[in-house]
């Protein structure tokens, strides 16, 4: 079963565009929703987390949109530059938990284009 | 500081050879993960350590053995390698598992299995 559903699975914007990636879940004990970016040949590298107190997250031209009562989140990269092509991945857990690891959606590959 | 390091980088193996994923990382973390990343399946959790002495089965631990050696070190077996464990594997640590810690990971490593 996937506990975390991502998509798109590839994503093409142009230079200057918006580039949005959604992700649900399922599990109501997840309450820490971050996101790795990954540039080829390279590790996922942390981007920018959020935890349900609130509602939006924003870190320079990236911003998390969180949805409790629908079990969605979203990525949303303004501004989107070709140093942002790279895999995004999704990913949830629960905060306090002793035993529950990270899960990650299967990612997205988003090609910013000039 | 160089992290979390993984050797080797690349490795081709014969179907039946077997091999060990080596992880270290000195950043004094509590706990350990190997990660497989297929095209289209994102990122599955083999084992994780969530501190030293303990070891514990991911999503997709079949064929595969590992060994915490100590808080730095956490290697991955494959007994009897298999074309469908073809891969990228990464390493990972974070400061423990519960919390919503950053994973830091490794550079990966390529395997081809003929």
């Amino acid at each position: 079963q996937q506990q975390v559903k991502q998509s798109p699975q590839s994503l093409i914007v142009q230079k200057g565009g918006i580039s949005i990636i959604n992700c649900a879940y399922e599990n109501t004990a997840f309450d820490y929703f971050p996101w790795y970016q990954q540039f080829p040949g390279k590790g996922p590298a942390l981007l920018i987390a959020i935890r349900p107190d609130v509602s939006e997250k924003k870190e320079g031209r990236f911003t998390i949109s969180f949805n409790k009562s629908a079990k969605q989140f979203s990525l949303h990269i303004m501004d989107s530059q070709p140093g942002d092509s790279a895999t995004y991945f999704c990913a949830a857990s629960a905060f306090y938990s002793g035993n529950t690891p990270l899960v990650f959606g299967k990612g997205t590959r988003l090609s910013v284009i000039a | 500081n160089a992290g979390v390091t993984q050797t080797p980088k690349f490795q081709v193996l014969k179907t039946g050879q077997s091999m060990t994923l080596q992880c270290a990382q000195d950043m004094n973390h509590n706990s350990m993960y190997w990660y497989r990343q297929d095209p289209g399946m994102g990122l599955r959790l083999i084992y994780y350590s969530a501190s030293e002495g303990t070891t514990d089965k991911g999503e997709v631990p079949n064929g595969y053995n590992v060994s915490r050696l100590n808080k730095r070190e956490f290697s991955l077996r494959l007994e009897s390698a298999a074309p469908s464990q073809t891969s990228v594997y990464f390493c990972a640590s974070s400061t423990q598992l519960a919390g919503g810690r950053e994973q830091y990971f490794g550079p990966g490593t390529r395997l081809t299995v003929t």
